[in-house]
């Protein structure tokens, strides 16, 4: 049974770092492409980055809104997605979501989220 | 950026009855195209990929159709599980982006 469960939410203040997690289990980690998708509260659905599987070499895409703040990682030997968030804004508020990703990007597993709330 | 714009809003319907939900991008995306269900506090779930091909364990009530730029989700027989929020997806080309949403209730 696939599993993504994401971690390392909270309230952090404007300009802070934060990370995220993933653990991901029931399937080969490396064989798949791995996104970050998040939702700001009562909003819609925005895909912030984008990790491709071993076949691409890992290779990364970001949105504009999070190019050069955040970056995607992951831990092979874990299989743990990574996000790490610098200088954070309060636009960034929302629930980040992990997800995994076809190879012809649609996300068909989604784990139950972690809030990232920016004070300002 | 391809701009996802979906209709409507929201939307009411009676048990048992036939809706649908539109999605038109703002240039062709050769049926790149996804839609997703987000039960209240939830995180969604991947409905219909490529279109109008069926995620597994998906109801088949759920149907997906469209080319080019206008794409439609159709839901066949509402039932009181289908209460929740919609979105599209286009794959096609990076930055992937949504639509808006379209929130479905029961009348």
């Amino acid at each position: 049974e696939v599993k993504l469960l994401e971690s390392g939410g909270g309230l952090v203040q404007s300009g802070a770092s934060l990370r995220l997690s993933c653990v991901a289990s029931g399937f080969t980690f490396s064989d798949f492409f791995m996104d970050w998708v998040r939702q700001a509260p009562g909003k819609g659905l925005e895909w912030i980055a984008a990790s491709r599987n071993k076949a691409r070499d890992y290779s990364a895409v970001y949105s504009a809104s999070v190019n050069g703040r955040f970056t995607i990682s992951r831990d092979i030997s874990q299989s743990i997605l990574y996000l790490q968030m610098n200088t954070l804004k309060a636009e960034d508020t929302a629930t980040y979501y992990c997800v995994r990703a076809h190879p012809c990007w649609y996300f068909d597993f989604w784990g139950p989220g972690t809030m990232v709330t920016v004070s300002s | 950026d391809i701009q996802m714009t979906q209709s409507p809003a929201s939307l009411s319907a009676s048990l048992g009855e036939t809706v649908s939900i539109e999605c038109l991008a703002s240039e062709g995306i050769s049926n790149s195209l996804a839609w997703y269900q987000q039960k209240s506090g939830k995180s969604p779930q991947l409905l219909i990929y490529a279109a109008s091909r069926l995620q597994d364990g998906v109801p088949s009530q759920f149907s997906g159709s469209g080319s080019g730029t206008r794409y439609s989700l159709k839901i066949s027989g509402m039932q009181p599980e289908d209460e929740a929020d919609y979105f599209c997806e286009q794959s096609y080309k990076f930055p992937l982006t949504f639509g808006s949403g379209t929130k479905l209730e029961i009348k």
